[in-house]
């Protein structure tokens, strides 16, 4: 059974960028036609799509957030990464790792979640 | 982007009783729809997708129903354990949006 684990800095001061790694365990990240997608959480906006990337390296970004992310693989340690740049505190959330099996952008496999607040 | 509203905000309900749980998306999203269950703390699980498909391990007293932009989420035989958080979500139309979430307690 596939799990998803995050790791990064848990404070981010605003202007910089952050950067989060989902490893992928009980699983290959190449296996399968599965895209790795990143989803974030806050008390404001809930449940929003981040971005994802296919086994391919091909990404898709949320159209408002685009200009500021990417999101790739890294299938020598079986993880995908997330950078933001330039964040603010509309920035502060928890940012979730998650994995599509369908392509349909619906996740059945997601990872525990970390908190990552953006202040000075 | 698809706005999905969910109702009712919050609901409590009855040990052994039903609870239904609706969803409507601002545009029609066909059968593209999912419903999450999610307990403090713990990420969002997957219970239905294709908008009546149970997803692997979920009991059968999760039902899914609707389409085009009326969704429902129906539990019955509710236990103490389904107390949590559910979301709606549409993937038909993209990017994927979610609702904000039914907060559902068991009295």
């Amino acid at each position: 059974q596939v799990q998803l684990q995050e790791s990064g800095p848990g404070l981010v001061k605003p202007s910089q960028t952050l950067s989060l790694t989902c490893t992928v365990s009980g699983g290959s990240i190449n296996s399968g036609s599965y895209y790795w997608n990143w989803i974030r959480q806050s008390a404001g906006k809930g449940l929003e799509w981040v971005g994802r990337v296919f086994i391919s390296g091909s990404t898709n970004y949320k159209p408002s957030l685009e200009s500021r992310v990417t999101i790739s693989l890294d299938t020598s340690k079986n993880q995908f990464s997330l950078t933001l740049d330039s964040v603010t505190a509309a920035d502060t959330a928890i940012y979730y790792c998650a994995r599509d099996t369908s392509g349909w952008e619906y996740f059945d496999s997601w990872g525990q979640g970390i908190l990552v607040t953006v202040s000075s | 982007e698809v706005v999905v509203t969910q109702s009712p905000v919050t609901m409590s309900v009855s040990p052994g009783e039903g609870a239904t749980l609706s969803c409507r998306a601002s545009q029609s999203v066909n059968s593209n729809f999912a419903w999450y269950q999610q307990k403090p703390g713990q990420a969002p699980r997957l219970l239905i997708y294709a908008a009546s498909t149970r997803a692997t391990g979920v009991p059968a007293r999760f039902r899914g129903s609707g389409s085009e932009t009326e969704f429902t989420l129906t539990i019955s035989g509710l236990q103490s354990e389904d107390s949590a958080v559910y979301f709606c979500q549409q993937y038909h139309n993209w990017p994927t949006t979610f609702g904000h979430g039914t907060r559902l307690e068991i009295k």
